[in-house]
């Protein structure tokens, strides 16, 4: 089954860019899709088509495609944004909807 | 306001049934794709189950197909999932999601329930 790879976790400090990436054989012909999820709380969508931003996310927030990896960059990491972030996408069949594993990001 | 408010989830056998449902409002529901994804206790997110706007298209993860069964009440603007067979592995909270259809392709989820939980326990 396909798979999307994400690192488990990373840590930054306030201030400093983090960038968390999301590796899979079909991201060349798929759109990504990013989620930031807080404990307790339901997923909130960030990046959408790779590189797209819902209104209301901070612009901090950017994504970026180069061949089978996807990268989510927060600029300038705030304490706020110590969370768990997915990627997610679709398999070649076009019918399967996958996440990567989540990376835990710390902000020290 | 948009908003997907779940309800349904509780405890329940191994073996058993249960039969989540999804109210939507603030959007035109019937306009939307509608999905269910799952995410278990301490661990990441997985897609269940997605039904296009008019059910005429239905998925469903290999690890639910053959007992899990999505459906829409477009008229009521309700979104269900009828769990069969539960396992243990099938504890989780249930999301209901909607697909805004940026892309012809599956995905992007972008609004969410509070989610409902499932524990399937003896």
């Amino acid at each position: 089954s396909y798979e999307l790879t994400q690192p488990p976790s990373l840590s930054v400090s306030p201030g400093q860019t983090a960038r968390i990436t999301c590796s899979g054989d079909a991201l060349p012909k798929q759109y990504a899709y990013w989620y930031q999820q807080k404990p307790g709380q339901a997923p909130v969508l960030v990046i959408y088509k790779d590189s797209e931003r819902p209104s209301g996310i901070p612009e901090r927030f950017s994504g970026s495609s180069s061949g089978t990896t996807v990268t989510l960059t927060i600029s300038g990491v705030q304490a706020e944004d110590e969370a768990d972030y997915y990627c997610q996408s679709a398999d070649s069949s076009d019918i399967y909807v996958v996440f990567g594993g989540g990376t835990k990001l710390t902000v020290l | 306001e948009v908003q997907l408010v779940e309800s349904g989830g509780g405890l329940v056998k191994p073996g058993g049934s249960l039969r989540l449902s999804c109210a939507a409002s603030g959007f035109s529901f019937s306009a939307y794709t509608m999905n269910w994804v799952r995410q278990a206790p301490g661990k990441g997110l997985e897609w269940v189950s997605s039904i296009t706007s008019s059910s005429s298209y239905i998925y469903y993860a290999d690890s639910v197909k053959g007992r899990f069964t999505i459906s829409r009440d477009n008229a009521k603007s309700s979104l269900y999932l009828q769990m069969n067979s539960l396992r243990a592995e099938d504890t989780a909270v249930y999301y209901c999601t909607r697909d805004p259809g940026y892309s012809s392709s599956p995905g992007a989820f972008d609004i969410w329930g509070q989610g409902t939980m499932v524990t399937v326990s003896s």
